[in-house]
């Protein structure tokens, strides 16, 4: 089955960076776009960044663009996320998700998350 | 403030019926395919409905999902403890050119 696993969350100061990872398996990884969503603590679903199948497309929230970079290893069958300039408005949790391959955004299967906590 | 409106928070009783609504505009709703998650508690988000009213596999029927216009919904009828969660509608937005979600509602089964 479909397995999603979200790694690389921390705590770090403002400014700072991290890299989170999400190591997948059970589909063929190559063949999917992929998605990053963070959900701050007691709030909502917030859309991060998209990368297509084949690594050609990249999508940014406004709120990271500049900041963040989305890649794949097809190799390894993992997707990352660079996070640099770190703020206290990027804490939450980091989800990783499947697109469903569809024409617009379907998030079919997602990880469990990885907690990132930046402080002032 | 998200993008798609939703109630905060909803309450029924078991094996009753609730529908949760989610507004957008022109630019969202009423232009591309609505998708539903839910979230148990401590728990990630997963796919509940997808283009309007389709279920994934595995997805109890007692769900459904329903668009007009500008607005949708998702309906869960027999409701029992276990659909106690938060719910949240996302569709694409083309002014914004990125997916966007609603602000979530809180099912309570009293």
């Amino acid at each position: 089955q479909v397995q999603l696993e979200e790694s690389g969350g921390g705590a770090v100061q403002s400014g700072k960076s991290l890299n989170l990872s999400c190591a997948a398996a059970g589909f063929a990884f190559k063949n999917f776009g992929m998605h990053w969503v963070r959900q701050a603590p007691g709030k909502g679903l917030e859309w991060v960044a998209f990368m297509s199948s084949d690594g050609n497309k990249q999508n940014y929230a406004d709120s990271v663009k500049g900041r963040f970079a989305i890649s794949r290893d097809t190799s390894r069958a993992s997707l990352h996320l660079q996070m640099n300039s770190l703020k206290p408005d990027d804490t939450g949790v980091y989800y990783c998700a499947r697109d469903l391959g569809s024409i617009r955004p379907i998030l079919e299967y997602w990880g469990r998350g990885t907690l990132v906590t930046v402080s002032s | 403030q998200s993008v798609l409106t939703q109630p905060p928070s909803v309450s029924e009783a078991p094996r009753q019926r609730v529908t949760i609504s989610c507004y957008g505009t022109s630019s969202n709703v009423g232009t591309n395919a609505v998708n539903w998650y839910q979230q148990l508690p401590g728990k990630p988000p997963r796919l509940l409905i997808y283009y309007d009213d389709l279920l994934p596999s595995g997805v109890s029927d007692r769900f459904s999902g329903s668009k007009s216009g500008t607005s949708a919904s998702l309906a869960i009828s027999g409701l029992q403890s276990e659909d106690e969660a938060d719910y949240y509608c996302a569709t694409w937005d083309e002014t914004l050119n990125a997916p966007v979600f609603g602000g979530g509602t809180k099912l309570t089964v009293l």
